[in-house]
């Protein structure tokens, strides 16, 4: 099975609102990663956060890691129609393996 | 970007057959991955590689076999091609020492009729 889960699976906002995706995870991990994925394209890294880390920006993006809970949340503030995408975590254990795993996806559409 | 190439971008075949799906990659990245895409299931690892003929199974790795004879050239071989390894493959790189993200390939679209 998966390592990451994101909910929900769709999300569908109007353009300037937030949108918040979540991601849970099974093991332990040395890190979590956002991707984005416009419709089918490869995939293009967003932000990294480290398991020593809580919370992370970069531009309107927003990161956030709670380790006990063994989940994460990505927030993208003032949400734009180029922001419709969809967004997937990824985590690898903290054994240092490199093996990464992915979530299902959080599918975003942004309405303008 | 790590000048990922992936060949064929699409292919049609049929079930029964031998695939191979090329990753070439030109920035000397020590670790490569395959993934297949899938609608409801997102990526999932089918094999990966941390060095030259130093290879590992993902989550699904049954069916496919991986060859790494060169850092720069990773092989995913499908022996016998049956319908449910339709799929869109995904080829990644990831370089640890610079600062660990992956950085994907455009993708290769298997159809297996």
């Amino acid at each position: 099975s998966q390592q990451g889960e994101e909910d929900p699976q769709a999300l569908s906002i109007q353009e300037g609102e937030n949108a918040t995706m979540n991601c849970s995870y099974k093991t332990s991990i040395n890190n979590l990663q956002w991707y984005r994925q416009n419709s089918g394209r490869g995939l293009v890294h967003l932000i990294l956060i480290r398991s020593n880390e809580r919370e992370k920006h970069s531009g309107r993006l927003r990161v956030t890691l709670d380790t006990s809970k063994k989940s994460s949340s990505l927030l993208i503030t003032a949400s734009r129609a180029a922001d419709t995408a969809s967004y997937f975590c990824a985590t690898a254990k903290s054994s240092g393996t490199y093996k990464y795993i992915f979530g299902t996806g959080t599918r975003l559409k942004v309405l303008a | 970007d790590a000048g990922i190439t992936q060949s064929p971008r699409h292919k049609v075949t049929e079930t029964g057959t031998p695939v191979t799906l090329r990753c070439h990659q030109t920035e000397n990245h020590r670790y490569m991955y395959w993934y297949r895409q899938d609608p409801g299931h997102g990526l999932r690892l089918i094999h990966y590689s941390y060095g030259v003929k130093d290879t590992d199974k993902g989550e699904v790795s049954d069916g496919y076999s991986v060859s790494r004879s060169k850092t720069e050239d990773f092989l995913l071989t499908l022996e016998s091609a049956t319908s449910s390894q339709t799929s869109v493959y995904f080829c990644a790189t990831i370089s640890p020492l610079q600062g660990g993200e992956l950085f994907f390939g455009e993708g290769s679209r298997l159809t297996v009729l």
